[in-house]
């Protein structure tokens, strides 16, 4: 059964320290993969997608992540954190977005 | 801003009332789809449309009905609210349903039943 796992349900670092949000899936056959961000009140918004090819994503705001294949994980990391980052994250897998799986997300703090 | 608009974005019902989300986009997409979310949990997709006067079943579709009359348009109905319905509920859009694309998203309803 296809499935995301995102261990971390809430996670705290200090502005300027290293991230890695863990995510973990199950599916049939290699999927795209997907980081979104979700900020309060708004809708999700696509941090970066791994389609095919490198496996190392570059997204937006410093974000990139690594499709892992053997450990099937698809972690994402940034190098110094800042306040404005502050969030809720979502990962997701899936060829189709009528057959999408979500993670049940991940809320970052970032403190000052 | 083009985008995915959403109303409202809050309501509260009682137990049995009936009410429609309305979710509107002007980029021309042709798929559009509804979207709960619930602590703890990711979305999860209720119906979807792939284009004008379609509808389809996501994975939760039990107790919503949705239409889509008008391509930019597509309204999530509950007949009998009840209070395991109280959720987030987002709407969001794309060109087609290739993971290649897209998914552009609403603000979010949130919606409370009493």
């Amino acid at each position: 059964a296809q499935s995301v796992t995102q261990p971390d349900i809430h996670i705290t670092v200090s502005e300027g320290a290293s991230l890695e949000l863990r995510c973990n899936y199950s599916y049939g056959a290699t999927p795209y993969l997907f980081w979104s961000v979700q900020y309060p009140n708004q809708g999700l918004q696509l941090l970066l997608k791994y389609l095919s090819g490198s496996t190392l994503v570059k997204g937006i705001n410093g974000f990139e992540a690594e499709f892992n294949k053997s450990q099937t994980s698809f972690h994402l990391r940034k190098p110094s954190v800042h306040i404005s980052d502050t969030a809720e994250y979502f990962c997701a897998v899936g060829n189709n977005f009528n057959k999408f799986y979500f993670g049940s997300g991940t809320k970052l703090n970032v403190k000052p | 801003n083009a985008g995915v608009t959403q109303t409202p974005k809050f309501r509260v019902l009682k137990t049995g009332q009936s009410m429609t989300l309305l979710c509107a986009q002007d980029m021309n997409h042709e798929y559009m789809y509804w979207y709960r979310q619930d602590p703890g949990m990711g979305l999860r997709l209720i119906h979807y449309s792939v284009g004008e006067g379609t509808t389809a079943k996501g994975e939760v579709p039990d107790g919503y009905n949705v239409s889509r009359l008008k391509k930019q348009n597509f309204l999530l109905g509950l007949e009998s609210a009840a209070p395991s319905q109280t959720s987030v509920y987002f709407c969001a859009s794309s060109y087609d349903d290739s993971g290649a694309n897209v998914l552009t998203f609403g603000a979010g309803s949130r919606l409370t039943v009493l």
